[in-house]
């Protein structure tokens, strides 16, 4: 079946301007996350939502960043006045239920870079 | 909060020798333990996981990982390492109750395999 899908796959902005980071999660999952991926490290956790609402929100660095899932299926990531340190993958993945013993699939990422 | 230590941020084996992939974890309440493994240009693919039932853990590839409390580790193991291992390989933790929603993850080993 299909993954969790992620567009676009590569993102080159600007500084200072906005950028709108989309992903598909796996039919049905209601669970959704938000990574961060900077070169060298390991994933870190940005945002969670459990159907349209955020969950846990404690990983978004700052107001710059915020994210939205209105009808509990596809969730877009929103970085406003974007910095040369916003520069990352961004990863999205779903489960089927929010609970943290459950195995999150990931997409592939959204690979960002603010020039 | 927790964390996650991956001793080796590279390591090299010849093909059919053991892999070994150190991971320590620090967590206040018990944890949920992942190994997830990302092929170039690919999502993170889920390994195997430790959630609390059998202390040895079984998973794809011939893979395996054995939750060690006193020890707070959770190494990866293969018996014969082959060409298609090669990849980067990353441990997670995610704590039962409370704290973030999502995966903390290590640096990371990239796993590199000789003919």
């Amino acid at each position: 079946g299909a993954g969790v899908s992620q567009t676009p796959s590569n993102k080159v902005t600007e500084k200072g301007k906005y950028v709108e980071l989309r992903c598909d999660p796996i039919s049905g999952h209601t669970a959704l996350y938000w990574y961060r991926q900077s070169l060298g490290q390991g994933p870190e956790f940005l945002i969670y939502f459990q159907g349209t609402g955020a969950a846990d929100d404690s990983g978004l660095p700052n107001d710059r960043f915020f994210a939205v899932r209105p009808e509990g299926s596809v969730s877009t990531l929103k970085i406003q006045r974007t910095e040369r340190g916003d520069s990352a993958v961004y990863l999205c993945a779903s489960s089927s239920q929010g609970s943290k013993r459950s195995t999150q699939y990931f997409g592939p990422g959204t690979r960002l870079t603010v020039l | 909060a927790q964390s996650v230590t991956q001793l080796g941020s590279h390591v090299s084996v010849s093909e059919g020798a053991l892999v070994l992939l150190r991971c320590n974890y620090s967590s206040s309440v018990p944890p949920y333990l992942f190994w997830y493994v990302q092929y170039p240009n690919q999502g993170l693919q889920l390994l195997l996981k430790y959630t609390s039932a059998a202390t040895l853990v079984k998973g794809i590839n011939g893979f395996e990982a054995e939750f060690k409390k006193s020890e707070t580790s959770f190494h990866l193991t293969k018996p014969s390492a082959h060409m298609s291992d090669a990849a980067e390989y990353f441990c997670a933790v995610s704590a039962k109750g409370g704290g973030a929603d999502g995966l903390t993850f290590g640096k990371g080993t990239h796993l590199i395999i000789q003919p």
